[in-house]
């Protein structure tokens, strides 16, 4: 079964704070995703990688980067978090087949 | 522009009757259809598959449908059961071009009523 991790389940910063997000993945999959889901908005992709030190922006990239050194691990950095980057994200790995695969999510609350 | 439609944001289906979920697309290049099972807390875990060259998926208690002319699919289970109680997602990709990238609906959320 492939294992996608995430750092936390949930966390709490301050607005201005510098955030990361780590993702590891135990496949061996070359593409990576970060997604944001919002109620009433579905998932929004927000950075992909689809090889190590590949980035590629998603539809929402504002005020996120990414970063991506080993095949295994894709952190979202947030440089300086604000009350509107509340919200659920979740990381994601694309194999061979087509189906992608979700971590549990992260609840980051920006106070 | 929202590529990927669900347009009801909520059902409620009695237990042992049959759910139909909606997803309407824009885009005709989409030829890899996912959806998505998504209760709270947790990430979305995959539910069921179709690609274009078929109109119709069946695993189990879940069926997904394809009308590529109407730009349109559904997915139906069949019983419905309370643990289906969920946030469901479709998801629409151009596999063939290799964008590796899925586009994903609004969601529409599932309450099964015992």
């Amino acid at each position: 079964d492939v294992k996608v991790t995430q750092s936390s389940r949930y966390l709490v910063k301050r607005t201005g704070e510098k955030v990361f997000l780590e993702c590891v993945q135990d496949m061996d999959h070359e593409n990576m995703f970060w997604y944001r889901q919002d109620p009433g908005l579905g998932l929004r992709l927000i950075y992909f990688s689809y090889d190590v030190k590949m980035k590629e922006k998603g539809d929402i990239p504002e005020g996120y980067s990414v970063s991506r050194e080993k095949k295994e691990r894709f952190s979202l950095i947030l440089e300086s978090a604000s009350t509107n980057q509340t919200s659920m994200y979740l990381c994601a790995t694309w194999g061979n087949s087509y189906e992608q695969y979700f971590g549990p999510g992260t609840r980051l609350t920006v106070t | 522009d929202q590529q990927v439609k669900q347009n009801s944001p909520s059902l409620s289906v009695q237990e042992g009757r049959i759910s139909i979920l909606n997803c309407d697309y824009t885009n005709s290049m989409f030829d890899y259809f996912l959806w998505y099972k998504k209760y709270p807390a947790e990430g979305p875990t995959f539910l069921i598959s179709i690609s274009s060259i078929k109109d119709k998926n069946e695993d189990g208690r879940f069926t997904v449908f394809l009308n590529k002319s109407a730009k349109h699919l559904s997915l139906h289970i069949v019983p419905s059961q309370p643990g289906d109680s969920a946030v469901y997602f479709c998801a629409a990709s151009d596999v063939t071009s290799g964008t590796y990238k899925y586009i994903f609906g609004t969601g529409t959320r599932l309450k099964v009523l015992a």
